[in-house]
């Protein structure tokens, strides 16, 4: 099992460009979450999925969108990338919820975004 | 919502010491505490975990003790090793919804 793969790995973009990191699990998991961490901070939830077809808001989720059209896949997207969006992005998935499944969160290995 | 504030930013300790990492929170909510590793350039990774309704968890070398009442939970690394050097993060949320909000970060450093 791969489990939570993301790509790219790295990216450079110019301010105003678009793009879409996507993050995918092999392990049947139900929820799915979008990160971001900055130096100096720990991580901050952007968005989450709670199962196919659904998407919430998480603490920080200005600039961005998400989609979940199968379960297995949850791609973030920016819009118009601004230079304060530089960050490591990191996906995460989970059974279900830590209180009904006593499951853990499994993180993918990041994404390093740079805007310019 | 919740805020989570973890103290110190960088501790440096010998091999064989103890480390202590402090974290408080403020919404009296939040039922489940984890607290991760992570090494440099790589994914965070669970160490340790503790609901609401436990006030400590050992781990081996590693334990976690919960204060509700004071709204502060602490990581407890015996006998550290030089491959316990990493950044480590404290969270805090409910556990229902799996909504975590993560402290700043320590890095630790042990040295040989």
């Amino acid at each position: 099992n791969a489990g939570v793969t993301q790509t790219p790995k790295f990216r450079v973009l110019k301010t105003g460009q678009s793009m879409t990191l996507l993050c995918a699990q092999d392990m049947n998991h139900e929820y799915m979450y979008w990160y971001r961490q900055d130096p100096g901070m720990g991580l901050r939830l952007i968005h989450y999925s709670v199962g196919e077809g659904t998407t919430a808001k998480g603490e920080v989720p200005d600039g961005y969108n998400v989609s979940r059209l199968k379960k297995q896949n949850f791609l973030l997207g920016l819009e118009s990338a601004a230079p304060s969006q530089t960050s490591v992005y990191f996906c995460a998935s989970s059974y279900g919820t830590v209180w009904r499944s006593n499951q853990p969160q499994h993180f993918g290995d990041g994404t390093r975004l740079s805007i310019l | 919502g919740e805020n989570v504030e973890q103290h110190p930013s960088t501790l440096s300790v010998q091999e064989g010491d103890s480390a202590v990492i402090k974290c408080t929170y403020s919404d009296s909510a939040s039922n489940y505490f984890p607290w991760y590793k992570q090494e440099l350039g790589k994914r965070p990774q669970l160490i340790i975990d503790i609901r609401s309704n436990v006030g400590e968890k050992k781990d081996q070398r590693i334990a976690v003790t919960l204060n509700k009442t004071a709204k502060h939970f602490s990581l407890h690394i015996t006998e550290t090793q030089p491959e316990d050097s990493a950044v480590y993060f404290c969270a805090a949320g409910e556990s229902y919804f799996n909504k975590f909000y993560f402290g700043s970060g320590t890095k630790l450093n042990v040295k040989p």
